[in-house]
């Protein structure tokens, strides 16, 4: 089974600064990442998909690379409705399998 | 506009049989372009892939999870269903019914909290 590593688990950051999460896969996922962004008592909501493309309607401080086992998310400029957990997941297709990674809670300084 | 919505028991007796129901509206469930499934968040934990099912019938499981688990389609009340068997304090959490296109899961039900306790 395919682990994912995400880190930090948690970080505090003042609003307009620059966010970054990453997200180790334990084999090769060439880009099958995803990001997902879960505010309080919320469903989670789809950010970006196939590690780098901006799901239609969010925001463009979003955004996501890598390819491979090591990705990053990152919020160019941190906004107070941005505070939530965000998660990356990976999928396998032989067999079809999800897995999230621990998760990045974001809070404001 | 595509909605989900998850039923059922909010509490299960501990060895017993979790069963929750995902209702779709606005979209209809026999698409051949999704899968539908279940993720599960215990309290103040992460998220958990369940399942999966397509509108054939075929699923996919949790390793983990795959011997108590039994997800199945309804076309025709365009809901699919939940069986989690044997359960523990440990299956206590909130689940969520999505839409995953390609595992992308583009659209999520508000989640249901279910709670295992005698």
């Amino acid at each position: 089974d395919i682990q994912m590593t995400q880190s930090p688990s948690s970080l505090s950051a003042s609003v307009g600064d620059r966010v970054t999460i990453t997200c180790q896969a334990s084999q090769d996922i060439s880009n099958y990442l995803n990001w997902y962004q879960q505010k309080p008592g919320k469903a989670p909501k789809l950010l970006i998909y196939d590690a780098s493309n901006l799901e239609i309607g969010v925001p463009s401080r979003f955004s996501g690379s890598g390819s491979g086992t090591d990705f990053s998310f990152t919020i160019s400029a941190l906004q107070p409705e941005d505070v939530a957990t965000y998660y990356c997941q990976q999928y396998d297709n032989l067999p079809i399998a999800l897995t999230f990674g621990g998760g990045t809670k974001v809070e404001i300084k | 506009q595509l909605q989900l919505q998850e039923s059922g028991p909010r509490l299960v007796q501990p060895s017993e049989t979790l069963s929750l129901t995902c209702t779709v509206s606005g979209g209809s469930i026999s698409s051949t372009s999704y899968y539908w499934g279940w993720i599960r968040q215990p309290p103040g934990k992460g998220l958990e892939w369940i399942g999966s099912v397509y509108y054939s019938g075929s699923t996919y499981h949790n390793p983990s999870l795959k011997s108590r688990v039994t997800i199945s389609v309804d076309t025709s009340e365009n809901h699919f269903s939940l069986k989690l068997s044997s359960v523990t304090a440990a299956d206590t959490a909130v689940y969520y019914c999505v839409r995953s296109v390609a595992a992308l899961l583009d659209h999520w039900g508000q989640g249901t909290l279910v709670t295992v306790s005698s």
